[in-house]
């Protein structure tokens, strides 16, 4: 099956700074990455994802690489803030069957 | 987008009990639903996905006969945690798909608020 592997597990930030997660998946069918923002005590919400047929998406101060070649995608926040802090998860699923496996987790803290 | 309920959000039992979790989509109708656990500080783990009217598909390593799951309609599943032990202690959510076109996934996972589930 699928694995995700993903890295940092803690990355702390200066307010203001960029912050970088990376993610790198085994299973060569995998064509769907999504990325969640979780709170403590909450649901994971979507942040953006990106299908394989795009490498790169951006939504603000969110964006999205992906390298299919490599088997990698990466997280990029810029101008991050306090309220980015959180825990970020990278999936990956396959079309059709709508299975997703999520990553470790990367405990965000961005510093006042 | 899709919108989750859970039901409870959270339940303390005793240890021996069963616990049923309700998950359902209330604007979408959903033949597809899954099943995450996830223990604190630990990522998110698919237990089950839940197909409306035929049985439930099970990861490897998940009991099928402890973890029961039900999914009568196109807008609700349930899970049953039977005879609940404190190691079944965990945040169970659940999760729709939203769309499909062609035969090509192009929508969005949406998660229910959770249910904090603790076993004494």
């Amino acid at each position: 099956g699928e694995n995700v592997e993903q890295h940092p597990s803690t990355l702390s930030v200066q307010e203001g700074d960029s912050a970088v997660i990376k993610c790198t998946y085994s299973d060569s069918a995998s064509n769907y990455f999504p990325w969640y923002k979780q709170e403590l005590g909450k649901r994971p919400q979507l942040i953006i994802d990106i299908r394989s047929n795009v490498g790169e998406k951006k939504d603000q101060r969110i964006a999205v690489t992906l390298n299919k070649t490599a088997k990698h995608f990466s997280l990029h926040i810029t101008e991050t803030q306090p309220e980015d802090s959180a825990v970020y998860f990278c999936a990956s699923g396959a079309g059709g069957y709508q299975k997703v496996t999520f990553g470790t987790g990367t405990k965000l803290q961005v510093i006042p | 987008g899709a919108v989750v309920s859970q039901h409870p959000s959270w339940v303390i039992c005793k240890s021996g009990t069963s616990v049923k979790i309700e998950c359902r989509s209330l604007d979408f109708q959903a033949t597809t639903m899954f099943w995450y656990r996830q223990f604190p500080k630990q990522s998110l783990m698919l237990m089950a996905t839940s197909n409306e009217g035929s049985k439930a598909t099970y990861e490897q390593g998940v009991e099928k006969d402890k973890f029961l799951i039900n999914h009568a309609s196109l807008t609700l599943s349930t899970l049953t945690v039977t005879s609940a032990h404190p190691e079944d202690s965990s945040f169970y959510i659940c999760s729709v798909f939203t769309g499909t076109s062609g035969g090509t996934r192009v929508d969005t996972q949406y998660f229910g608020p959770g249910t904090r589930l603790t076993v004494l």
